[in-house]
């Protein structure tokens, strides 16, 4: 069965830092591109970040610019996403899904991320 | 980045179609054949319904279909069933392998 599944959420203060993982099975996600689309409380769906296939070139939203790091561990079939300088307005569920034809095809079930002191 | 522009509500009763707009600019919506649209019911993730403006994905019911005009991208679902009750988002390639989500459009099935 092709899955994704994310873990890592958690309640951390503002400021802080925070890891999310993203484990592929059913399918080597080496082919695919990867982003991570988050979904705060109540609100509407933003794309946060992508990767390519060997992980060499990455993108990400402006407000996420210079406080998240994407990246891939192809041996380990695994995403993550380094957050860091967490503010109140980063508290979403955070999706990894897998990308082709620039449509979101893969979702994994999420993990909610909570900034709060 | 502003999002892509999406009415808040719409409805229909059961058999009847129903269309969801999604309108950008000439950057995203109007300059690229890459526009998505998902299912999400609550508590869920997101489920590709449509992409490349037209396109579905294997499973999708034929009741789905997607069309693009200019800047506006529009789902429309005919035969409306009580499971279609759900949010759908449009999502839009925007360039330098970035992305722009619609802010959601809540169906509801009368």
């Amino acid at each position: 069965e092709v899955q994704l599944v994310e873990s890592g959420g958690g309640l951390v203060q503002p400021g802080g830092s925070l890891r999310l993982s993203c484990a592929a099975s059913g399918f080597t996600s080496r082919s695919y591109w990867m982003h991570w689309v988050r979904q705060a409380p109540g609100k509407g769906l933003v794309w946060v970040s992508r990767i390519n296939g060997d992980g060499s070139s990455t993108t990400y939203a402006h407000s996420v610019k210079g406080r998240f790091t994407i990246s891939r561990d192809i041996a380990k079939n695994t995403l993550y996403l380094q957050m860091t300088g967490l503010r109140a307005e980063d508290t979403a569920v955070y999706y990894c899904a897998t990308g082709d034809s620039h449509a979101f095809v893969i979702w994994g079930q999420g993990t909610m991320v909570t900034v709060s002191s | 980045q502003s999002a892509l522009t999406q009415p808040p509500s719409a409805s229909g009763s059961p058999g009847q179609s129903v269309s969801i707009s999604c309108t950008g600019t000439s950057s995203d919506v109007g300059g690229f054949n890459s526009v998505s649209w998902y299912q999400q019911h609550p508590g869920k993730a997101p489920k590709l319904m449509i992409y490349e403006v037209t396109k579905r994905p294997s499973g999708v019911p034929d009741r789905f279909s997607a069309s693009k005009s200019g800047n506006t991208a529009s789902l429309t679902v005919s035969g409306l069933q009580a499971e279609d009750e759900a949010d759908y988002y449009c999502s839009s390639y925007a360039g330098d392998d970035t992305w722009l989500f619609g802010g959601g459009t809540k169906l509801t099935v009368l």
